[in-house]
C-alpha cells in the first residue's frame, strides 16, 4: 500500500483560513472515518489535532476541522495564527499497514 | 498525565542489532495498543509496526520494510514496549517514536500520545 498523498506546502496570512488535503483509497481514506491529524512543530514531537474523521481531542482549539468526501480527507484551519505555521501529517488508521500521508508544510505568511 | 518515554537509540553500524524501550505511565499500559513510527532526518512519518494488547493475543503487525528484522515485544508488568532491530541497514535511520493506540468509535485504534523519540544512526 501507498502512503496517502498530501500537497508538499500550503501558506496564508494570519486571520485567513486554509485547507489540506489528503487522498487515499476506498480501502483506507475513504473507509469509514478513519482518518487522523498531526502537527508537528520543527524538532518537535507530532501532536494529534483531529481522529475519527472529524474529532479533536481536549485542547486543541476550534479553528481546527476536518471532513471528507469520497477517498479524500480535509483539514480545514481557521483564523490562521503565527504558532499554526508547521508540518501536518494526515493518517488512515483504517487497518495495517498504518498509513501517513507525506506531510504539508504550512506557512504562515 | 500519559508519558512514553523512549531509550537506546544510538550509532550502529549497517547489519548490526539494537534495542529499544519505551516505558509508560499515567494510564493502564496493558490496555492499549502500543506502535513504533519511525521519522527518517528530514522526512516524514512511517508506520514500523503494532503490538495489541492482551485481549488481542498480542498480536504483532509490521511494516513490510521492517518485516523479518524487527521485532517489537511488551512487559505489561514493566509498562515497556520494546523494539528488537536486527540487520540494520542506512536506511533504518531515523527516530523512533512510541505511540499509544486508543480505539476509537468504532474499534479502530488512532496515535493520541507519543514519546519523544529516540535517535538511530545506520552510517554508510
Amino acid at each position: 500500500q501507498s502512503a496517502l498523498t498530501q500537497p508538499a506546502s500550503v501558506s496564508g496570512s494570519p486571520g485567513q483560513s486554509i485547507t489540506i488535503s489528503c487522498t487515499g483509497t476506498s480501502s483506507d481514506v475513504g473507509s469509514y472515518n478513519v482518518v487522523s491529524w498531526y502537527q508537528q512543530h520543527p524538532g518537535k514531537v507530532p501532536r494529534l489535532m483531529i481522529y475519527e474523521g472529524n474529532k479533536r481531542p481536549s485542547g486543541v482549539s476550534y479553528r481546527f476541522s476536518a471532513s471528507k468526501s469520497g477517498n479524500t480527507a480535509s483539514l480545514t484551519i481557521s483564523g490562521l495564527q503565527a504558532d499554526d505555521e508547521a508540518e501536518y501529517y494526515c493518517c488512515s488508521y483504517a487497518d495495517t499497514p498504518v498509513l501517513f500521508g507525506g506531510g504539508t508544510k504550512l506557512t504562515v505568511l | 498525565e500519559v508519558l512514553l518515554v523512549e531509550s537506546g537509540g544510538g550509532l550502529v553500524q549497517p547489519g548490526e542489532s539494537l534495542r529499544l524501550s519505551c516505558v509508560a505511565s499515567g494510564f493502564t499500559f496493558g490496555d492499549h495498543y502500543m506502535d513504533w513510527v519511525r521519522q527518517a532526518p528530514g522526512k516524514g512519518l512511517e508506520w514500523v509496526g503494532r503490538n495489541t494488547n492482551r485481549a488481542n493475543s498480542y498480536t504483532t503487525h509490521y511494516a513490510a520494510s521492517v518485516r523479518g528484522r524487527f521485532t517489537i515485544s511488551r512487559d505489561d508488568s514493566k509498562n515497556s514496549l520494546y523494539l528488537q532491530m536486527n540487520s540494520l541497514k542506512t536506511e533504518d535511520t531515523a527516530v523512533y517514536y512510541c505511540a499509544r493506540g486508543t480505539p476509537d468509535y468504532y474499534g479502530l485504534y488512532y496515535f493520541d500520545y507519543w514519546g519523544q523519540g529516540t535517535l538511530v544512526t545506520v552510517p554508510s
